[in-house]
């Protein structure tokens, strides 16, 4: 069966340092990868998504995603943290084919940046 | 802009009680779905529905109903509400292309305390 890890279950930086928040997958083939991100008391936005192609791909707010096949690995990363950057990132991996859509999720990483 | 509402942010209900959460999309995708947030636990889904008055299970149906009579609305019932069905409630659509390639719009969740 399909999972999600995301090993950091908090993450703390000062505003302008970079970040990785780490996300490692199982599944039988290579998935379609997202990440999202969650702001208190809302609901989730996604950030951005690998399908196929160049494996660093770009999302919104100035977030970026490595997919590294031989790790199983699809960590998000920014250069320069922003204090509006402190939310809860999920990472998800959906079927390759059909499956309807159904993500699984990873259980979250909280961010916190300090000022 | 996809938009995915749902009926209430909080909602409050006493153990025993048919608890029904509304969820509403305006962008006529095929699937649904309904994930349950914990903390510490991430996202992990109810049901979903990949065309009207279709379901099937996710990975935590106990105690759970659903009901789509028609594409853009998607239900979900607690018949007997229990206090650990105290949770927020994330509705979710996406499209049915295959490969699961086009993630899922997220709406703003419910906060569902049962006491």
């Amino acid at each position: 069966a399909q999972s999600v890890t995301q090993p950091d279950i908090h993450i703390t930086v000062s505003e302008g340092a970079s970040l990785e928040l780490r996300c490692n997958y199982s599944y039988g083939a290579t998935p379609y990868l997202f990440w999202y991100v969650q702001s208190p008391g809302q609901g989730l936005q996604l950030l951005l998504k690998y399908f196929s192609g160049d494996t660093l791909v770009q999302g919104i707010k100035g977030f970026e995603a490595e997919f590294k096949r031989s790790q199983s690995s699809f960590n998000l990363r920014k250069p320069s943290v922003h204090w509006s950057d402190a939310a809860e990132y999920f990472c998800a991996v959906g079927p390759p084919t059909g499956g309807g859509n159904k993500l699984t999720f990873g259980t979250g990483t909280q961010l916190k940046v300090e000022l | 802009d996809v938009k995915v509402t749902q009926s209430s942010r909080y909602l409050v209900k006493r153990t025993g009680e048919k608890v029904f959460l509304e969820c509403v999309q305006d962008m006529d995708h095929e699937n649904m779905f309904w994930y349950r947030q914990d903390p510490g636990l991430g996202l992990r889904l109810i049901y979903f529905s990949y065309d009207v008055k279709m379901k099937e299970k996710g990975d935590i149906p106990e105690g759970y109903s659903v009901s789509r009579e028609k594409k853009e609305r998607f239900s979900l019932i607690l018949e007997s509400a229990s206090t650990n069905q105290t949770s927020m409630y994330l509705c979710a659509s996406s499209l049915s292309a295959a490969g699961g390639g086009h993630g899922a719009y997220f709406g703003p969740g419910t906060r569902l305390t049962v006491l």
